[in-house]
């Protein structure tokens, strides 16, 4: 079974820092990846996803992610973090082939963003 | 277009009774899926119906049952609560699978005292 390891439990950046987030899974085959994001008092959103092809994906909000195959990472970044970035980000695989489609989540990063 | 709905939005409960958590899926979507996110544990899955059918379960209880209805609204229900079962259980739906991500509801936020 997939699973999906999100080291960085609590992450506290001023204004205009760079930003990212380290998401690992485990998985031997061709996997979608997803970053979700959980602003205070919201449902999930899907901030950007990776199906195939170019490994730098682009999401909303100017977040971006990098799939590095080598090191089943994805990992989220965006250049210059802003307080309204303040929220929960779930990482999730789902294997690309397979009966089993389903989205496996890592536990979530608490953002929190000073001004 | 109306987005995933999931009522009621919270839902107080003792322990050992029952709770009914209900989800109308985005227009459309015939896959509906059931989360718990408990404190500090992320999302972890607990159902997944498409086309009527519960095609997969994950590691809970049997007393976390579900179905999915003709017109693809699905409930959740939770048999004998336990103190441990208060947390927000989210919805999600999709177009036949997870492949393309999901869209979530607000969640119901169950509390057993």
């Amino acid at each position: 079974a997939q699973s999906v390891s999100q080291h960085n439990h609590h992450v506290i950046l001023s204004e205009a820092a760079s930003l990212e987030l380290g998401c690992n899974y485990s998985y031997g085959g061709t996997v979608n990846l997803f970053w979700y994001v959980q602003y205070p008092g919201q449902h999930l959103q899907l901030l950007l996803k990776y199906f195939s092809g170019d490994p730098l994906v682009k999401g909303i909000k100017g977040f971006e992610a990098e799939f590095i195959k080598s090191k089943f990472s994805f990992n989220l970044r965006k250049p210059s973090v802003q307080w309204s970035d303040t929220a929960e980000y779930f990482c999730a695989v789902n294997p690309a082939t397979g009966t089993a489609s389903k989205l496996t989540f890592g536990t979530g990063t608490r953002l929190q963003v000073t001004l | 277009e109306a987005g995933v709905t999931q009522s009621p939005t919270h839902l107080i409960k003792t322990r050992g009774q029952q709770a009914t958590l209900r989800c109308s899926p985005i227009s459309g979507h015939t896959s509906v899926y059931w989360y718990q996110q408990a404190l500090g544990l992320g999302l972890q899955f607990l159902l997944w119906y498409d086309e009527g059918e519960e095609r997969n379960r994950g590691n809970f209880p049997p007393r976390f049952s579900g179905r999915q209805f003709p017109n693809y609204s699905s409930e959740l229900n939770v048999n004998a609560l336990e103190l441990e079962d208060s947390a927000l259980y989210l919805c999600a739906s999709s177009l036949g699978g997870a492949s393309y991500g999901y869209t979530f509801g607000s969640g119901t936020r169950l509390t057993v005292v």
